[in-house]
């Protein structure tokens, strides 16, 4: 059954650094997504990625923040300068033309110090 | 203002009986509703999902009703399997490219 991965499963940092999140989606998807989960609240939209563009982005997703599909098969976070509050899980997801559904990747868990 | 919200954020149930979790939302326009389930260490799994103009949807053990008059929607598991113990959230789209809203979580238990 086809499934969204991602890379690295865990990933430590020091803050003020660059990371870069990478996530393949489910092939023949056109939709693809990430949210974020601090320990211990709720899962949070991040940012949504259609036709090579940012559809829709949630006020977390500020300047540090980017996204990129830089080929056909991988869909990429930046963060630029990472925080403290940074550190969190992040789940890509992805979505069908013709169905509702997101299916979710297995996360990245970041850990800024 | 768009909420999703799952005020119980424990349950303990016996292998073998029905689980009951439940959702209550604050905006009469979502399209449809979603059940995750998630491991720690893992992504949310789908479960089940239900279009806003249905007011049952059943799949095997799992069932998800929808109340709409009340805004409150609950998966049902039945009957509850050990490794049914996870965490499992609600979640409905907001905006054009369907992001999800997320409630807070209810850790099932499903004690042997």
């Amino acid at each position: 059954e086809p499934e969204v991965t991602q890379t690295p499963s865990h990933q430590v940092t020091q803050m003020g650094q660059e990371v870069i999140l990478r996530c393949v989606p489910i092939s023949n998807h056109l939709y693809f997504y990430w949210y974020r989960q601090i320990l211990g609240q709720k899962v949070e939209f991040l940012v949504s990625f259609y036709n090579n563009e940012i559809s829709e982005k949630s006020e977390i997703f500020d300047d540090q923040f980017s996204v990129e599909r830089p080929d056909g098969s991988n869909f990429t976070l930046k963060i630029r300068s990472t925080k403290l509050e940074d550190s969190a899980m992040y789940f890509c997801a992805s979505r069908a033309w013709t169905e509702e559904t997101q299916y979710f990747g297995p996360g990245t868990r970041l850990l800024v110090l | 203002d768009q909420q999703v919200k799952q005020n119980s954020p424990s349950l303990s149930v016996q292998e073998g009986r029905i689980s009951i979790l439940n959702c209550d939302y604050t905006n009469s326009m979502f399209d449809y509703f979603l059940w995750y389930k998630k491991y720690p260490a893992e992504g949310p799994t789908f479960l089940i999902s239900i279009s806003s103009i249905k007011d049952k949807n059943e799949d095997g053990r799992f069932t998800v009703f929808l109340n709409k008059s009340a805004k409150h929607l609950s998966l049902h598991i039945v009957p509850s399997q050990p490794g049914d113990s996870a965490v499992y959230f609600c979640a409905a789209p907001r905006g054009s490219q369907g992001n999800l809203i997320f409630g807070k979580g209810t850790k099932l238990s499903v004690k042997p």
